[in-house]
């Protein structure tokens, strides 16, 4: 079967920098997706991987590791409106997106 | 302004009635897809359609009917056959280039409650 692996919950503090792992096994890989949903919206688009490697927008870094099926986000400088849940998901072999089930992310002052 | 919009925002039903939520987007994209929210939950696809007149069965299908008649429309009726049809609903559209890497831009959702 297909899977996707997001710790369910996490806390940290405002200013500080956290990374939120994604592990997955899938039939198959053509990207990763990180996406942000505050509570009782819509995602929004964070950013994409396909090859191996860190991307860097802003804030928000990316990183994957196609061999060890291993993503993670990396959060720096948090405020608090970064409170809120981080979905990871991936594209199968028959380019069908496979959504984790969230991380929720917790900004304490 | 370019987007995607659902209506509406929270929507109450009797059990056994069928109900039709609204997506429409003027973002001129071809694909468009159907999500279950549920807590704890990863989004589960319901629906999707790659182009008009045209749509596909996603993992819970069941108990669900779409149309796509238009390019800018995507309605989901949710039918007395859901056994279980309380839920946030999303759409979403993409470009539909069929390679993956297609960002998906999602309406602000409809919390249905079927009593």
């Amino acid at each position: 079967g297909q899977n996707i692996d997001q710790p369910t919950e996490m806390t940290a503090t405002e200013g500080a920098i956290v990374q939120i792992n994604c592990t997955y096994q899938t039939s198959g890989f053509n990207g990763l997706f990180w996406y942000q949903q505050h509570a009782g919206e819509a995602p929004t688009f964070l950013s994409y991987n396909v090859l191996d490697g860190l991307e860097e927008k802003g804030r928000f870094s990316s990183f994957l590791s196609r061999s060890k099926g291993y993503s993670y986000l990396l959060l720096k400088e948090l405020q608090m409106k970064d409170s809120a849940s981080y979905l990871c998901a991936v594209v199968d072999s028959n380019y069908q997106l496979i959504w984790g089930a969230g991380t929720k992310l917790i900004i304490k002052p | 302004d370019g987007g995607i919009t659902q209506s509406p925002k929270y929507l109450f039903r009797k059990e056994g009635q069928n109900v039709t939520l609204s997506c429409e987007q003027n973002l001129n994209h071809d694909a468009m897809y159907w999500y279950r929210q549920d807590p704890g939950q990863g989004l589960r696809l319901i629906y999707y359609s790659q182009i008009v007149n045209d749509f596909q069965k996603g993992d819970i299908a069941e108990g669900y009917s779409v149309s796509r008649e238009k390019k800018e429309s995507f309605p989901l009726t949710v039918t007395s056959a859901q056994k279980n049809p309380t839920a946030f609903y999303l759409c979403a559209s993409s470009i539909g280039s069929g390679t993956g890497s297609d960002e998906q831009y999602f309406g602000p959702g409809t919390r249905l409650t079927v009593t």
